[in-house]
């Protein structure tokens, strides 16, 4: 069964500093990834999603993430963070056999002026 | 268009009554599904539906009961709750039970005195 791993529950950027979330998955068959993002009292937003193809994806709001394959790895970037984007972000995982998605426990982008 | 409505927005029921949870989708997508998330803790699986059939049960108990009249509708039937069963709902949908990328509701959020 497939698993993600978010490396620290919370982090705290500058605004205008960059941001990095960690994401680690393990599947056993090539695995669909997805990032979305949470503001409160809101549902889950769809920020970006791999499934075959470009390793480096880009998504809405500046927002990229890498598949790194050797690293097991989909960590989310932003080179400029803004105010807006302090919200709550879960990376997810699916196997391209199931409909059955893995959330990881989230990590909270908190965002200083 | 890839939205997903779910209503009401805000639910607070006693632990005798009946009410019921709505989703609604109109982008044609043949999977949808339930899931709960508990505060600060990531969305966890219910149900999901395939064309319209219940397909994954992950364990629920039997005082949440799903129903999916139709392609574009999915309910939520809850019943004799108990306060633990205080959360967000959300509901979500895919083209298909294959279908690579989840789109998600606002959710509802229901408390239980």
């Amino acid at each position: 069964a497939q698993s993600v791993t978010q490396l620290g529950s919370h982090v705290s950027v500058s605004e205008g500093a960059l941001v990095l979330l960690r994401c680690n998955y393990s599947s056993s068959v090539p695995p669909y990834l997805f990032w979305y993002v949470q503001y409160p009292n809101q549902g889950l937003q769809l920020l970006l999603k791999y499934t075959t193809g470009a390793t480096l994806v880009k998504g809405i709001n500046g927002f990229e993430a890498e598949f790194k394959k050797s690293e097991t790895s989909f960590h989310l970037t932003k080179p400029s963070a803004h105010m807006s984007d302090a919200a709550e972000y879960f990376c997810a995982v699916r196997n391209n056999n199931n409909n059955d998605m893995r959330f990881g426990a989230g990590t909270r982008l908190t965002v200083k002026p | 268009d890839t939205e997903v409505t779910q209503t009401p927005k805000h639910l607070v029921m006693g632990m005798t009554n009946k009410k019921s949870l709505k989703c609604e989708q109109h982008m044609g997508h043949r999977a949808m599904y339930w899931y709960k998330q508990k505060a600060k803790k990531p969305p966890e699986l219910m149900f999901v539906y395939s064309y319209e059939k219940l397909s994954i049960n992950e364990s629920v108990p039997s005082r949440f009961s799903p129903e999916c009249p139709n392609s574009s509708l999915l309910n939520l039937h809850l019943h004799a709750l108990q306060p633990e069963d205080s959360a967000l709902y959300l509901c979500a949908s895919s083209q298909d039970p294959s279908g690579k990328t989840q789109y998600f509701g606002p959710g509802t959020r229901l408390l239980v005195l």
